[in-house]
């Protein structure tokens, strides 16, 4: 079965750090492009970061350019996303997608919640 | 970069169409044919129904349809059904390497 699961996702304080995982099975990982795209409380979707197959290439949203990270072990068929300097801003799901190309994310995950709280 | 705009909300028969339009501009929707539809049920992950404007995935109903004119695309459903009720968000390629949403629309299935 063709799966992402993503995890990392926790309470943190602002100015924290924290890092999200996404593994994948089912497909050969190193084959496609990933995403990830967060959706705040009630809100809609919104772009955070892409990488391409063989992670020589990034893309970041403007809102969290020189604060995230995005990365990807190949070997261990996970995504990654190092997130520092979090703002309450940051409070959302984020999702980690499979790409059909870089401007089409069509396999998503189910989410985890990241919360930026005193 | 603002998001794309859609329409919060539209609503339809069962059987009927309808129609969600997605609105941007030359740096995005009008410059790029890589507009994506999205369909969200409540406390689910996204599923993509429509990309590269009008293409369809693998294993999605062919009542979803799509297309693009200038700085517009749209999304029609044809011969609504109530499992259709749900979220749903267009995005779009732009020329700052980025891919933009639009803020969502939300499908009341009458």
């Amino acid at each position: 079965e063709v799966q992402l699961v993503e995890s990392g996702g926790n309470l943190v304080q602002p100015g924290g750090s924290l890092r999200l995982s996404c593994t994948a099975s089912g497909f050969i990982f190193s084959n496609y492009a990933m995403h990830w795209v967060r959706q705040a409380p009630g809100k809609g979707l919104q772009f955070v970061s892409a990488i391409n197959t063989n992670g020589d290439n990034k893309y970041y949203g403007s809102s969290v350019k020189g604060r995230f990270t995005i990365s990807r072990d190949n070997s261990m068929n996970t995504l990654y996303l190092q997130m520092d300097s979090l703002r309450s801003e940051d409070t959302a799901i984020y999702y980690c997608a499979r790409a059909l190309h870089l401007a089409a994310p069509s396999l998503w995950g189910q989410g985890t919640l990241v919360t930026v709280s005193s | 970069q603002s998001a794309l705009t859609q329409p919060a909300s539209v609503s339809g028969s069962p059987g009927q169409s309808i129609t969600i339009s997605c609105t941007g501009t030359s740096r995005d929707i009008g410059g790029h044919n890589y507009v994506s539809w999205y369909q969200q049920y409540p406390g689910k992950a996204p599923k993509l129904i429509i990309y590269d404007v009008s293409q369809s995935p693998s294993g999605v109903s062919h009542r979803f349809s799509g297309s693009k004119s200038g700085n517009t695309a749209s999304l029609t459903i044809s011969d609504l059904q109530t499992e259709d009720e749900a979220d749903y968000y267009c995005s779009s390629y732009t020329s700052s390497v980025s891919l933009l949403f639009g803020g969502g629309t939300k499908l009341t299935v009458l």
